[in-house]
């Protein structure tokens, strides 16, 4: 079955800073791969998607991820991270025939 | 472009009271989806439809749920009798494909509080 997990429930990095958000999908084809970003207040907003070609893709928001199939996973990235950025983010993995799952969601704190 | 549009945004009514939900898509999608997020459960699919009929309804909760799609630009949630326990943003969302191989849309929810 297909399964998402994103093992860090909350991150705390520094304006400036770089950050990492981890995912890691369980799915037996090449899925379909999404990040979305949920503001308060706000539905969730997509960031950026993979479906196939260049495994490294690039995002709104200076946003980026990068597509491992040995490890199964399709991290997000940021060079520089901005206090605008703290939010809630989720990863999710879809494909032809199966709804979209999402993880259980990542949220970021960015202290001064 | 408008995107998904969902109303009411708040809504606080008494337990036993109906509550309706109001969704509408982005416009040529025909995929809609409805969910709910809570602090305890996160983000959960309550039903989904493709060309307004609904393919799987395995996350509506109880008989107390219901969900209808009557065109192709309108979709409601209703929820009757309402429960403390029900209280929860409900989130609509729309794709251009439901079989998860699109991004979805979605609106800003509908914060319910159920007294």
């Amino acid at each position: 079955a297909q399964s998402v997990t994103q093992p860090d429930i909350h991150i705390t990095v520094s304006e400036g800073a770089s950050l990492e958000l981890r995912c890691n999908y369980s799915y037996g084809a090449t899925p379909y791969l999404f990040w979305y970003v949920q503001s308060p207040g706000q539905g969730l907003q997509l960031l950026l998607k993979y479906f196939s070609g260049d495994t490294l893709v690039q995002g709104i928001k200076g946003f980026e991820a990068e597509f491992k199939r040995s490890q199964s996973s399709f991290n997000l990235r940021k060079p520089s991270v901005h206090w605008s950025d703290a939010a809630e983010y989720f990863c999710a993995v879809g494909s032809g025939g199966f709804k979209t799952i999402f993880g259980a969601g990542t949220r970021l704190f960015v202290k001064a | 472009d408008a995107g998904v549009i969902q109303s009411p945004r708040h809504e606080v009514t008494e337990m036993g009271q109906e509550v309706t939900l109001r969704c509408k898509p982005i416009s040529g999608h025909n995929s809609l989806f409805w969910y709910r997020q809570t602090m305890m459960r996160g983000l959960e699919l309550l039903i989904y439809f493709n060309n307004n009929v609904p393919i799987d309804d395995s996350g509506m909760p109880e008989d107390r749920f219901s969900a209808k799609m009557p065109n192709a630009s309108f979709s409601t949630l209703k929820i009757q009798p309402s429960e403390p326990r029900d209280s929860a943003v409900y989130f609509c969302a729309s794709s251009s494909s439901g079989e998860g191989n699109q991004p979805q849309h979605f609106g800003d929810g509908t914060r319910l509080s159920i007294l």
